[in-house]
């Protein structure tokens, strides 16, 4: 069964930073793209990340582009979203999607990021 | 950046009946790789139609889709209150990866 597991969220104040976790099981975790899909709240859907299965390509939208960095870690079959320099429109809960060329085939259940001072 | 535009918001229906959801993209959806998904409140989102029109595994056949090019349709026949639910469309054809507003299906 295909399971993702995100953890890491929280409380964090304005320019302040943190790290998402995505844990796979249930997949080869070295044939697919990963992916962060954000929803703020009572809001809809929004893609902010993906990478490739080699860890080598990565692509963002253009609000978080230079803020948020995506890496993989083959051994931990692990996904991480470092967030910097955080603003209060990046407050969401933060899914973590299995990525089928571009469809989002598997989600995890999200963890909440709150920025706020 | 393609942006998707459903119709209508909100879609009141009675159990029994069809639901018709629409997305329409601000250009050509490029190979129509377009999807849909269900969202239930608290839960996250459930894939249930890829390439505008293939069912993903599991995904009962009342769920139809449609489309292409431009217009897209999510038909959902026979609705149940397990219906109820937040329907989102996402396009893949292009970067950055954009959904639809989403259309909130009431039973």
């Amino acid at each position: 069964e295909v399971q993702l597991v995100e953890s890491g969220g929280g409380l964090v104040q304005p320019g302040g930073s943190l790290r998402l976790s995505c844990t796979a099981f249930g997949f080869n975790f070295y044939n697919y793209w990963v992916a962060w899909v954000r929803q703020a709240p009572g809001k809809g859907l929004e893609w902010v990340a993906s990478i490739d299965p080699h860890g080598n390509d990565t692509h963002y939208v253009d609000s978080v582009q230079a803020r948020f960095t995506l890496s993989r870690d083959y051994a931990e079959r692990s996904l991480y979203l470092e967030m910097n320099n955080l603003r209060a429109d990046d407050t969401a809960i933060y899914f973590c999607a299995r990525d089928t060329f571009g469809v989002f085939d598997f989600w995890g259940q999200g963890t909440l990021v709150t920025v706020s001072s | 950046e393609i942006v998707l535009t459903q119709s209508p918001d909100t879609l009141s229906v009675s159990p029994g009946e069809r639901a018709t959801l629409s997305c329409r993209a601000s250009q050509t959806v490029g190979n129509n790789y377009l999807a849909w998904y269900q969202q239930k409140p608290g839960q996250s989102p459930r894939l249930l139609v890829y390439g505008a029109s293939t069912r993903a595994n599991g995904i009962a056949d009342r769920f139809s889709g449609s489309g292409s090019g431009a217009d897209f349709t999510l038909t959902i026949s026979g609705l149940g209150p397990e219906d109820s639910a937040m329907y989102y469309c996402q396009q893949y054809s292009s970067l950055p990866r954009t959904f639809g507003q989403g259309t909130k299906v009431e039973i």
